[in-house]
């Protein structure tokens, strides 16, 4: 199994406090994203980073923020968390393929985050 | 806008039948596509991918066909098996290497 890991499994948090999600990696793929899932809705996209500091906007990016500072950690954070925002949060990792080709992802366990 | 559609959110299947899975896409820059299973409570698996020059790609028990004409693939499964039952979702890639995923559908295989 590829080795991301995934902080916290599990919280439970305010309307209008900041959240920050972090996963982790081990091994040193060069693309990192972050998706969110929801019943009707499958993965939606919010952010991806495609090396450290490079990061570009998902599908559904408004009230969220990442960063990546090394290339092992990609923290997604709630600027301020509203209810629409309790969802199931997967981080995922991908290394660019030879040649242009593709390679699949690797997911993460998930962080389920409630937003009372 | 929805650029890549799973419409069916469910599907039964019996035991050792064949389980078909559809997927529709809109944007003709995609040119790798990929299909995920999930399990609950954990993240998604891959499973099979297929690039845009290619119709067909078989690995055992699974095999993805692409109509790039359509804008369509599906992965069939055959024999399904009782340990099938999850959900599948199709992605697409382009050159940014941004995945996107479909809603997804619910397989049950019926022992």
């Amino acid at each position: 199994d590829a080795g991301i890991t995934q902080s916290p499994r599990h919280k439970v948090t305010e309307t209008g406090t900041p959240v920050t999600l972090r996963c982790h990696q081990t091994e040193n793929h060069r693309y990192m994203y972050w998706y969110r899932q929801d019943p009707g809705h499958g993965l939606r996209l919010i952010h991806y980073s495609y090396g450290v500091k490079d990061t570009d906007k998902g599908e559904v990016s408004d009230g969220y923020s990442v960063s990546r500072s090394k290339t092992e950690d990609f923290l997604l954070t709630l600027e301020s968390a509203t209810s629409s925002q309790t969802s199931v949060y997967f981080c995922a990792i991908s290394e660019a393929g030879k040649g242009g080709t593709y390679n699949e992802q690797f997911f993460g366990p998930g962080t389920r985050l409630t937003v009372l | 806008d929805q650029q890549v559609k799973q419409n069916s959110p469910s599907l039964s299947v019996q035991e050792g039948r064949i389980s078909i899975l559809n997927c529709d896409y809109t944007n003709s820059m995609f040119d790798y596509f990929l299909w995920y299973k999930k399990y609950p409570a954990e993240g998604p698996t891959f499973l099979i991918s297929i690039s845009s020059i290619k119709d067909k790609n078989e690995d055992g028990r699974f095999t993805v066909f692409l109509n790039k004409s359509a804008k369509h693939l599906s992965l069939h499964i055959v024999p399904s098996q009782p340990g099938d039952s999850a959900v599948y979702f199709c992605a697409a890639a382009s050159g940014t290497y941004k995945y996107i995923f479909g809603t997804g559908t619910r397989l049950k295989v019926l022992a």
